[in-house]
């Protein structure tokens, strides 16, 4: 059964900073493309970041170039989101999702439950 | 970038059929594959059409997913509604570099 569970949600001041982690099991976490999607409260999905199999590409929406960082570590099968200088427009629940099909980058099979981040002072 | 435009909400009675569209603003929808998302209230989304038209296992088959070249939209045909169907409907495409979902349509069975 494919798992997907984030962590490292919670209550940080603006500017503050924030990691937020997303363990994987159950398929072969190595051989597919994983993003952050995340949805501010009673708004829709935003695509935050994704990043290629080996973490050798990765994309950003526009409104967190510069400040959020994805990286990944197959051997954990984990899934990181650094998310530094944050704003209040930046609180949201935060998903993980793995793609449809190892190598390709097109949407997404299975999502986390989401955690929730919140920028308020 | 390209947006995918969605109505605002749409409603319909337990039983009857009911069709979402997802109008992509620029480049072709046949390019890239289309996805349908549906999420409940207070849970995460959930993936029933992958691919244009691709259900995953365990989802029942009155969901239908198609693309329209001369309207240049994706369309979710959901038959046979249910109560439990009703839910927010998001559509998502993608390029070469980003991820694009449409707005988001709320489902009302009634």
């Amino acid at each position: 059964e494919v798992q997907l569970v984030e962590s490292g949600g919670g209550l940080v001041q603006p500017g503050g900073s924030l990691r937020l982690s997303c363990a994987a099991s159950g398929f072969t976490f190595s051989s597919y493309w994983m993003s952050w999607v995340r949805q501010a409260p009673g708004k829709g999905l935003e695509w935050v970041a994704n990043i290629k199999q080996d973490g050798s590409e990765k994309y950003y929406v526009d409104s967190v170039k510069g400040r959020f960082t994805i990286s990944r570590d197959n051997a954990k099968n984990s899934l990181y989101l650094q998310m530094n200088s944050l704003r209040a427009e930046d609180t949201a629940v935060y998903y993980c999702a793995r793609d449809i099909i190892p190598g390709y980058s097109s949407g997404y099979y299975y999502w986390g439950q989401g955690t929730l981040v919140t920028v308020s002072s | 970038n390209f947006m995918l435009t969605q109505p605002h909400s749409v409603s319909e009675s337990p039983g009857k059929t009911v069709t979402i569209s997802c109008t992509r603003s620029s480049g072709s929808i046949a390019s890239n594959y289309v996805q349908w998302y549906q999420q409940r209230p207070g849970s995460a989304p959930t993936t029933v059409i992958y691919e244009d038209n691709q259900r995953p296992s365990g989802v029942p088959d009155r969901f239908s997913g198609s693309i329209d070249s001369s309207s240049n939209s994706a369309s979710l045909t959901i038959s046979g509604l249910k109560t439990e169907d009703e839910a927010d409907y998001y559509c998502q495409s993608y390029d070469s570099s980003n991820v694009v979902f449409g707005g988001g349509t709320k489902l009302t069975v009634l």
